[in-house]
């Protein structure tokens, strides 16, 4: 099966601290994703990656960065956290091609205060 | 650009009830299409696709067409459980520009 593991279910951060979520697929998947789910407004692409050191942006990307070094691991940087970015953040991940379907993990809660 | 519209829920039956949740699309081309389910404290997991025009995909009894003339993929399953309680989210994509958008998500609570 298919796993999508990221390192934190719940975190609690303060505004103004940098935020690290970290992303590990084990499916050797080239495409990566970072969403942002929010009641009422679904899933909205924050940035996502097709291969090892590529990214591009999705439709909200202000406030964060990413980073994928090795093709196994993505991960998405808020370099200073802001409460409007408390939410639920989603990895997933893709093979390249046909079909896609998405895989993603169980997400991770931040809260900022 | 790419979008897609669900119903807005939340949306309540009661068990062994038919379920309906409208999905409609905005693409050029041919995009793949899916139906993915969240259920309390987890992440997505695909329930079914389809990937050209007429097909059906099906799962789990629900079922889905990919109707071109209509730009629709209508999510149905004809007897709800109280366990198919979850938000449900209708996506497409488009490979040429890897462009995966998703539906805000329509929450279904099932009563028994």
């Amino acid at each position: 099966d298919v796993k999508v593991t990221q390192s934190s279910r719940y975190l609690v951060k303060r505004t103004g601290e940098k935020v690290f979520l970290e992303c590990v697929q084990d499916m050797d998947h080239e495409n990566m994703f970072w969403y942002r789910q929010d009641p009422g407004l679904g899933l909205r692409l924050i940035y996502f990656s097709y291969d090892v050191k590529m990214k591009e942006k999705g439709d909200i990307p202000e406030g964060y960065s990413v980073s994928r070094e090795k093709k196994e691991r993505f991960s998405l940087i808020l370099e200073s956290a802001s409460t409007n970015q408390t939410s639920m953040y989603l990895c997933a991940s893709s093979f390249g091609g046909t079909g896609n379907t998405i895989y993603f993990g169980e997400g991770s809660w931040l809260t900022v205060v | 650009g790419n979008s897609v519209t669900q119903m807005e829920g939340p949306v309540t039956l009661s068990e062994e009830a038919f379920l309906t949740i409208n999905c409609t699309y905005t693409a050029t081309g041919y995009p793949s299409l899916f139906w993915y389910v969240q259920y309390p404290g987890e992440g997505l997991q695909l329930l079914l696709k389809a990937t050209k025009a007429d097909d059906k995909g099906s799962n789990k009894g629900f079922e889905a067409t990919y109707r071109k003339e209509t730009t629709s993929f209508h999510l149905e399953k004809g007897s709800v459980q109280v366990s198919d309680s979850a938000v449900y989210f209708c996506a497409l994509y488009r490979r040429n520009n890897n462009d995966m958008r998703f539906g805000a998500g329509t929450r279904l609570t099932v009563k028994p």
